[in-house]
């Protein structure tokens, strides 16, 4: 089945530093890849959408300078959090999808910036 | 008012009960997936419904369009199906985008 594997699962970071968070397809190329944010007892809030080799949609209110996201390949994605601040800390979670209705999440990364 | 609503918010059970969520929706979908939300955060897709009834293992679930509703059944509930069950529509005109419902935290106690 396909699986997507994102990294790191736990990262706790200083504020003002930036943390990369990965997103890879393991056995399918991933046409598009998405990136939610999670708070505490909500559900997932889309941040962006990255197609392969173009820049990134995000959605309204997301800070594109803040959440950078490359799509270098069919099968990685990367999310980095610059100049990190406490009310970044989150849920961070990843889902591929190689079709139309084709979903895969990864196992998310809970990012605590103190 | 949110485009996709679940109810209930909150479900606990005995084991061995079946189990009920609801999922409605207020706009065109293309498709509508159920996903299971551990507590560690993993999310697992368990299906993705455009029409009709589908089933797997203990779990069923099933689409009304006309209605705009969906339902997640699990027969025979045990302990280690407590998790966050979230429906998701996929909006006809946002493309690949899904939007989620709130969630329903499941607790099966044995």
């Amino acid at each position: 089945g396909a699986v997507v594997s994102q990294h790191p699962s736990r990262v706790i970071c200083k504020s003002g530093t930036s943390v990369k968070i990965e997103c890879r397809s393991l056995d399918f190329q991933a046409t598009t890849m998405f990136w939610y944010r999670q708070f505490p007892k909500q559900s997932l809030m889309l941040m962006a959408t990255s197609n392969e080799g173009s820049k990134a949609t995000y959605e309204q209110g997301v800070e594109k300078d803040k959440f950078l996201i490359n799509h270098a390949s069919l099968t990685l994605s990367t999310l980095t959090v610059t100049s990190a601040h406490p009310e970044d800390s989150s849920f961070y979670i990843c889902s591929a999808s190689r079709d139309t209705y084709g979903y895969t999440f990864g196992s998310g990364t809970r990012l605590t910036v103190v | 008012k949110n485009e996709v609503e679940q109810s209930p918010q909150n479900l606990t059970a005995q084991e061995g009960e079946f189990i009920t969520i609801n999922c409605s929706y207020s706009v065109g979908i293309s498709a509508l997936h159920w996903l299971q939300q551990h507590p560690g955060g993993g999310i697992v897709s368990l299906f993705m419904l455009s029409s009709g009834k589908k089933k797997h293992g203990r779990l069923i679930a099933t689409i009304n369009i006309q209605e705009k509703h969906s339902s997640l059944h699990i027969t025979a509930s045990h302990p280690r199906d407590s998790a966050v069950y979230i429906c998701a529509a996929h909006r006809m005109e946002y493309g690949n985008k899904l939007v989620f419902g709130a969630g329903t935290i499941l607790r099966v106690k044995s």
